[in-house]
């Protein structure tokens, strides 16, 4: 069975601090990966999003990932976060279908 | 270009009432998906589309939910009868094949 895993349900920062928002997935075929941001009140927006090339993937609002392939891992990272990028975070694995993990809530504290 | 557009942005109703949510997808976009996120459960995906054929329905809860996306560019998800704890957000996505998806703004539906 092919499934993500975000194993920080919670992470709180300081504000200008760096962070890490840590994803794994399970499958056997090749997949591409994605991770959306939800601000309070509003639908899921696309991060950024990996489908080939290099395994160092750039996003909007200063974000990147990185795709480790040995590791199953898509970890979302930002250098210095702000006040406004509080929100929840999800990742997501497509292959056959579209797989969802179960989100990870970052604080960013004054 | 027009997002995923879901109405109504938000429904209060009775229980036993029939509810409808409706969701336009982006032109061109041939994935529907319907998905449901509660504070307990977290984001959970009903069913999804492609080329306005039902392929995969094992989320949806039971059988007062029904979903139907009659052309490419509309799809509704019905509950009837609906009751409390079906109270959540519903989300419409769409996507081209192999893309990511593209979320409306949800419809937040209470229960009473």
């Amino acid at each position: 069975a092919q499934s993500v895993t975000q194993l920080d349900s919670q992470v709180p920062v300081f504000e200008e601090a760096p962070v890490e928002l840590r994803c794994n997935y399970s499958s056997s075929v090749s997949v591409y990966l994605f991770w959306y941001v939800q601000y309070p009140n509003q639908g899921l927006q696309l991060l950024l999003k990996y489908l080939s090339g290099s395994t160092l993937v750039k996003g909007i609002n200063g974000f990147e990932a990185e795709f480790n392939k040995s590791q199953t891992s898509f970890h979302l990272r930002k250098p210095s976060v702000h006040i406004s990028d509080t929100a929840e975070y999800f990742c997501a694995v497509r292959s056959n279908k579209f797989y969802f993990g179960s989100g990870t809530k970052l604080n960013v504290k004054p | 270009d027009a997002g995923v557009i879901q109405s109504p942005r938000h429904e209060v109703t009775e229980m036993g009432q029939e509810v409808t949510l409706r969701c336009k997808p982006i032109s061109g976009h041939d994935y529907l998906f319907w998905y449901r996120q509660t504070m307990m459960r977290g984001l959970e995906l009903l069913i999804y589309f492609n080329n306005n054929v039902p392929i995969d329905d094992s989320g949806m809860p039971e059988d007062r939910f029904s979903a139907k996306m009659p052309n490419a560019s509309f799809s509704t998800l019905k509950i009837q009868p609906s009751e409390p704890r079906d109270s959540a957000v519903y989300f419409c996505a769409s996507s081209a094949p192999n893309q990511p998806q593209h979320f409306g703004d949800g419809t937040r539906l209470s229960i009473l």
